[in-house]
């Protein structure tokens, strides 16, 4: 199937530890996106990748880190978790910014 | 940042249209329509976008004022399916084309 997949879909960990998201897309898509949705249902952007280059880093904690291998794949690091880090996270990709995003089914952080 | 301003809430009958209303005054001549749903427990899903012209595709149809100062979403047969929440969302170059939710309209689709 063609699509956004995320790894892990559930993550359980504690304050303190240093956790790994995956994404890919074989889409063939030029951009990827990472958005936060918290507990108020809120979705925010935190980053984005165009061909590996980051062109949108919105104000996120330094802790979190982005990584694009490649242009298929967008990684988000998040060192030290925190309680508030507790969210579900949406990994997402476009062809051309302008047009439709296509977003993967979430993976949900619990910090405890 | 041009904004949008969406209902809470709507409630409609299965098997009858809906109309979802976006305010977007702020809107600069650059600024794409989009509209997003999600479903519980899901991502969120590309429903439709426009520029200037209405657009219609399999999901839905986007009427979009003269002016481009309003828009709405037209669902033409709710089905249970489509009970989700809506998100109009204006995309702009200027900020990468960065789509930034608001709260969007949750829709309710009873039997």
């Amino acid at each position: 199937d063609t699509a956004v997949s995320q790894t892990p879909k559930y993550l359980v960990t504690q304050m303190g530890n240093d956790k790994s998201i995956k994404c890919e897309q074989n889409l063939g898509h030029d951009t990827m996106y990472w958005y936060k949705q918290d507990s108020k249902k809120f979705l925010k952007i935190m980053f984005s990748y165009n061909n590996k280059e980051l062109i949108i880093n919105e104000t996120v904690p330094n802790r979190f880190s982005p990584k694009s291998p490649d242009k298929a794949h967008l990684n988000l690091h998040i060192n030290s978790l925190e309680l508030g880090d507790s969210a579900v996270y949406f990994c997402a990709s476009s062809q051309e910014r302008r047009l439709g995003y296509t977003f993967g089914s979430g993976t949900r952080l619990t910090v405890v | 940042d041009a904004k949008t301003t969406q209902p809470n809430s709507m409630e409609s009958n299965e098997e009858e249209p809906v109309h979802l209303p976006c305010n977007h005054s702020t809107i600069s001549g650059t600024d794409y329509i989009h509209w997003y749903r999600q479903l519980p427990s899901q991502g969120p899903e590309y429903v439709i976008h426009g520029l200037t012209s209405n657009v219609n595709n399999r999901m839905a149809s986007l009427a979009i004022a003269e002016d481009r100062k309003s828009s709405t979403l037209i669902l033409h047969r709710a089905t249970l399916r489509d009970a989700a929440v809506y998100y109009c969302i204006l995309s702009d170059p200027n900020s990468g084309y960065a789509l930034n939710f608001g709260k969007g309209t949750s829709l309710l689709v009873t039997p």
